[in-house]
């Protein structure tokens, strides 16, 4: 298995631009996350879907994020517009069906965002 | 206060030594607990995860004291390859009942040296 795959691996855009970043879960995972990493906060958890349905979407931290999932082998984040503060490292993790609690995710290789 | 909260480090010791972190995380109803592995750049992989009878995995062994509401790794005869941060995770019972909510901690950095 190729494991979870995040694309762009590195984005630098301009404030005010739109960004893209996606994300391919692990084939039969059903959950699926997305997570931000920056030094001052740590890993934050911004949104995670069940079945490709947003469960909890509290971390995300305005309305200028989104997040979709329409099927089961692809979800987008994108921010619109994007400002300096949105720069950090965005990882994509996933997880398989059955006792979910207790179960481990799996993390993509991440994508680093610099917005100037 | 966060909910889950760790001593960030570094932790600086020679190879062979044994070295332990604590995590402690203020939700009592928390479900489920891990350690995740993370190296420079790179993203988090699970390490193991925290059992109320305690567990070991060859050098490392974590234990959870849900009574002070900690869970803890200890890391014997350190190698420069442990050298890493250390991410512990609680998971609690979401609102719906069906899902659960993973939280992470800051991570505690160990650099092991000759």
């Amino acid at each position: 298995d190729a494991g979870v795959i995040q694309s762009p691996r590195h984005e630098v855009t301009e404030m005010g631009q739109e960004v893209t970043l996606r994300c391919k879960p692990i084939s039969g995972h059903d959950y699926l996350f997305w997570y931000r990493q920056t030094m001052m906060r740590g890993l934050e958890l911004l949104i995670y879907f069940n079945n490709n349905v947003p469960i909890d979407d509290s971390g995300m931290p305005e309305d200028r994020f989104s997040a979709k999932m329409p099927n089961a082998s692809f979800s987008t984040l994108k921010i619109q517009p994007s400002e300096p503060r949105d720069s950090a490292v965005y990882f994509c993790a996933s997880s398989s069906p059955g006792l979910t609690v207790y179960n481990e995710q799996f993390f993509g290789p991440g994508t680093r965002l610099t917005v100037l | 206060r966060k909910e889950v909260e760790q001593d960030p480090g570094p932790f600086n010791v020679p190879e062979g030594a044994t070295v332990a972190f604590n995590c402690t995380y203020s939700n009592s109803a928390s479900q489920s607990f891990f350690w995740y592995r993370q190296d420079c750049r790179k993203e988090p992989k699970l390490l193991m995860s925290v059992y109320s009878s305690g567990n070991e995995d060859g050098r490392f062994t974590a234990q959870l004291n849900r009574a002070s509401q900690y869970i803890s790794l200890l890391i014997r005869d350190s190698k420069l390859s442990d050298s890493a941060t250390y991410l512990c995770v609680v998971n609690m019972v979401g609102p719906s009942g069906g899902s659960y909510i993973p939280t992470f901690g800051r991570g505690t950095s160990l650099i092991v040296h000759p």
